[in-house]
């Protein structure tokens, strides 16, 4: 089955404590992505992957890093969150010929 | 990308067809009619898109107005499970931020018993 993979689903963490939000998929897609998704704000690119080793920027870039080693995965680090890190996190991949892009079902993040 | 406007929310009878409407008149020649859904908080999922000519999947149908500047996306039967926030988005199918789709409000459709 097509599918995207994120973990945790859920997360409760202090300002500060560094953390990674793994995400996974098994399409064989080149472009991943993620997004955080805020009441009244909508979802908000943060982060953009073209292919294995190859991440930019999106909408709302600051505080988070990305990595692509592999092209399967495209975890979301968070090395000092804060409190105005707390959302909704999904992550998203698509082929480069695709026009259809498949999300993650989420992980919820809080920093206390 | 051009911008698009839909209503906050709309009702719709279990069985009916749901139509959703979608504003896109600053929409460009190379730019495609993409819906998206999202029920509760998961993540979107994807359901149709078009460029000009009407679209029909499993999930639903597209119609795309003539001159482009508006669409309604089309649930046949709609059922409880169709309850979702639903976005009508417009992009160029390879332009801008590569794959980034931009999410506005979107319309909340309730369906109801």
């Amino acid at each position: 089955e097509a599918q995207v993979t994120q973990n945790p689903r859920y997360l409760i963490t202090v300002t500060g404590k560094k953390l990674t939000v793994t995400c996974s998929q098994n399409m064989n897609h080149e472009y991943m992505s993620w997004y955080r998704q805020d009441p009244g704000l909508g979802l908000r690119q943060i982060y953009y992957s073209m292919n294995v080793e190859v991440t930019d920027k999106g909408d709302v870039p600051e505080g988070y890093k990305v990595s692509r080693k592999e092209k399967r995965n495209f975890p979301l680090i968070l090395e000092s969150p804060s409190p105005n890190q707390t959302s909704l996190y999904f992550c998203a991949s698509r082929g480069m010929e695709g026009e259809k892009q498949y999300f993650g079902p989420g992980t919820r993040l809080t920093v206390t | 990308d051009a911008k698009t406007t839909q209503p906050t929310s709309m009702d719709c009878a279990e069985g009916r067809a749901a139509n959703l409407p979608c504003n896109h008149s600053t929409i460009s020649g190379n730019e495609y009619v993409y819906w998206y859904r999202q029920i509760h908080s998961q993540g979107p999922q994807y359901i149709i898109h078009g460029l000009k000519n009407n679209e029909t999947n499993e999930m639903a149908s597209l119609i795309i107005t003539e001159d482009r500047k508006s669409s309604t996306l089309i649930l046949p039967h709609a059922t409880l499970r169709d309850t979702a926030v639903y976005y009508c988005i417009v992009r160029a199918y390879y332009g801008g931020s590569q794959g980034n789709l931009i999410f506005g409000k979107g319309t909340k459709l309730s369906v109801k018993p």
